[in-house]
């Protein structure tokens, strides 16, 4: 089974700087998908970039970025130019790309870590 | 479109008592998912479905049915509710495989709680 861990129960950056959000996993699959989503005090889960496997080239979405080391199994967020709004918990998640059947669709989800932006 | 819906919001329950949590969304997706949200856990998955008639036991399966007679309802079911079933309940929902169309869209969640 995998396993997704996020060791920073906590952080906080000033607002214009940048922040680094750790995740590491464990799998012994070689192709899969990570997630990272965001949740504000509001509690929807919004999605803020996806990263597949089988690319080497780390995904971007404006001032979010990843940096994927498959042979470590780490997956850190990197938040640019922070905003307040960017205050909230956010989660990593791993899903499965080569289950087949009714294996699509299950997302195993990291501790958490709550983001706070000061102004 | 709504999206993804969640009904309640809220609710309170006194052990023993049975409920249904509403999930709906008008995307016409065939995946949708019930997570569990809990202090330091993250979301854990109950039960999934991959299209109507079709469900599958995720990780915490243990005192909740579900059902998928319909695309666009998947709706949760406490038998017999637990104080331990005291958390914040999420439906999700996507259009399946492939690498444009699997990501998950998340309802606004609903908070029980069993005394």
């Amino acid at each position: 089974a995998q396993t997704v861990t996020q060791s920073q129960p906590e952080m906080s950056v000033q607002e214009a700087e940048t922040v680094t959000l750790s995740c590491t996993y464990d799998t012994s699959e070689s192709d899969y998908y990570l997630f990272w989503y965001k949740q504000p005090p509001s509690r929807q889960m919004i999605l803020v970039i996806r990263q597949e496997a089988y690319k080497q080239q780390n995904a971007t979405e404006n001032r979010f970025s990843v940096n994927f080391q498959k042979a470590a199994k780490s997956f850190s967020l990197k938040i640019s130019d922070s905003q307040l709004g960017d205050a909230a918990m956010y989660f990593c998640a791993y899903r499965s790309r080569n289950a087949g059947g009714t294996s699509y669709g299950k997302l195993t989800f990291g501790q958490g870590t709550i983001l706070t932006v000061h102004p | 479109n709504a999206g993804v819906t969640q009904t309640p919001k809220f609710q309170v329950l006194k052990t023993g008592q049975s409920m249904t949590l509403q999930c709906a969304q008008d995307m016409n997706h065939e995946y949708m998912s019930w997570y569990r949200q809990d202090p330091g856990m993250g979301l854990r998955l109950i039960h999934y479905s991959v299209g109507a008639g079709i469900t599958d036991q995720g990780e915490v399966p243990n005192g909740y049915n579900v059902s998928r007679s319909t695309t666009e309802d998947f709706p949760l079911r406490l038998l017999s509710a637990a104080p331990s079933q005291t958390s914040v309940y999420f439906c999700a929902s996507s259009y399946g495989p492939g690498p444009r169309t699997d990501t998950q869209y998340f309802g606004p969640g609903t908070r029980l709680t069993v005394l």
